[in-house]
């Protein structure tokens, strides 16, 4: 158990729609990190947030957005769903500057998003 | 951009059957490498950090090493339970945050 927290596991929805992946960090982590897997792009950075700010952003689409809150958890927000957009969305958290080793993420077990 | 390209992409080994992972990349300046293991269904888990080249890093079967260029992860007597996808990352001087570029995953499969 990597301590990070993903809902939901699995949502089926269709094309056009709107959902939100809700993501609780390790306790005490102040970065969260999004990633998109999909079988044929792996994994994929989309966005980082450090206790409630942007700090670096991927290849996120503008259908997209994020945000974390003054508790730390982070909400990822997928609209106008595209039969491509099915893919698992993995959120991460990493220890405190200074905490940790370098590099190394918390997972969480993910949400599989199916876009019909 | 950074680039991380994983090679084989999938690995069938008999168990004992020792093998490596080659892992390259093209980063402006490399800050990190980094290992993860994920199983089917789950998130990536941390396996090792590189820094320079010439470094090892050793976790019970497990042994990545690396160059300039790229990186190995060798597995003496792999074991089914070492049967998972690794994933090879790469962190750049100077990126945002702490991003990292992931490449595609070599997934072993280790038959008893």
């Amino acid at each position: 158990d990597s301590g990070v927290t993903q809902t939901p596991k699995h949502l089926i929805t269709a094309t056009g729609q709107r959902v939100t992946l809700r993501c609780s960090p390790r306790s005490g982590d102040l970065s969260v990190y999004w990633y998109q897997q999909s079988l044929d792009q792996g994994l994929q950075f989309l966005i980082q947030y450090y206790n409630g700010e942007e700090r670096a952003k991927g290849n996120i689409l503008e259908r997209f957005s994020a945000q974390q809150f003054p508790d730390l958890h982070s909400e990822l927000n997928l609209s106008s769903l595209e039969l491509g957009d099915s893919a698992l969305y993995f959120c991460a958290s990493s220890a405190r500057p200074g905490q940790g080793l370098a590099g190394e993420l918390f997972f969480g077990e993910g949400s599989r998003l199916t876009v019909l | 951009e950074d680039q991380v390209t994983q090679s084989p992409e999938a690995l069938r080994l008999q168990e004992g059957e020792s093998s490596s992972l080659n892992c390259s990349y093209t980063v402006s300046g490399l800050r990190g490498l980094f290992w993860y293991r994920q199983d089917p269904g789950k998130g990536p888990e941390f396996l090792f950090t590189l820094y320079s080249a010439g470094e090892e890093k050793e976790k019970e079967r497990l042994k990545a090493t690396l160059t300039k260029k790229e990186s190995f992860l060798h597995i003496t007597a792999p074991k089914p339970e070492d049967s998972a996808t690794y994933l090879c990352a790469v962190q750049a001087l100077g990126a945002a945050g702490n991003k990292l570029t992931f490449g595609g995953g070599t997934r072993v499969l280790v038959k008893p």
